[in-house]
């Protein structure tokens, strides 16, 4: 199975400032028939359910704002909040989707 | 509007059973893959097990593989988890989610309790 690591647990980022969560998986999941990435990065606040934000790696899906950016191909992975708002206080997890099983990554909490 | 809500938690002593069922609506059921995704108390997102759009294709997690079962039924917009054996380890919130890879919307869940 694939593992997925993320890093740091938790962080704590001003109003207004950019926070950076990275994700490491065991194996590539970049698929070189489609040269895609099986990488998807998910939110969740306190709460409340999953919402989907990144997939692809890079593309964000409908209704997320743009300060939120993933990045990365292969192993290594990056979700960015460029600007950190209120609202994206959250637990946020990266989870592979290139081989059953699927994994999730062990979030990391952002916190104000 | 996507509407995914999933019924059948509660108590459970262990080794016994419990069928979970997620109903849809504003979206085409038929042409989605499927997921369950479980969350045990103040703990991350676990992947259970999906399913493809005709049933035909199924995987799991390891750790519920023969002891839990996913299907659905196209014709009344559902899906189901049947399962057996339950342990105490399988205590979570069960969220049901539209697509496979990845799951991209969650229900707001429904809790299994397993306890004697």
């Amino acid at each position: 199975d694939i593992v997925m690591t993320q890093s740091p647990d938790s962080l704590a980022v001003s109003l207004g400032e950019r926070a950076t969560i990275n994700c490491k998986s065991s194996q590539s999941v970049l698929s070189t028939s489609n040269n895609k990435n099986y990488l998807a990065w998910s939110q969740q606040k306190p709460g409340q359910p999953p919402k989907l934000l990144i997939y692809w790696a890079s593309t964000r899906a409908s209704g997320v704002p743009d300060r939120f950016s993933g990045s990365g191909s292969g192993t290594d992975f990056t979700l960015t909040i460029s600007s950190l708002q209120a609202e994206d206080v959250a637990v946020y997890y990266c989870h592979q989707y290139y081989s059953a099983p699927l994994i999730f990554g062990g979030g990391t909490k952002v916190e104000i | 509007e996507v509407q995914v809500v999933e019924s059948g938690g509660g108590l459970v002593q262990p080794g016994g059973s419990l069928r979970l069922s997620c109903a849809v609506s504003g979206f085409t059921f038929g042409s989605s893959w499927m997921s369950w995704v479980r969350q045990a108390p103040g703990k991350g997102l676990e992947w259970v097990a999906n399913i493809n759009q005709d049933g035909g294709e199924k995987h799991y997690v390891d750790s519920v593989r023969g002891r839990f079962t996913i299907s659905r039924d196209n014709a009344v917009h559902s899906m189901f988890l049947q399962m057996n054996s339950l342990r105490a380890d399988d205590t979570a919130v069960y969220y049901c989610a539209r697509g496979g890879w990845p799951p991209d919307f969650w229900g707001q869940g429904t809790l299994v309790t397993v306890s004697s």
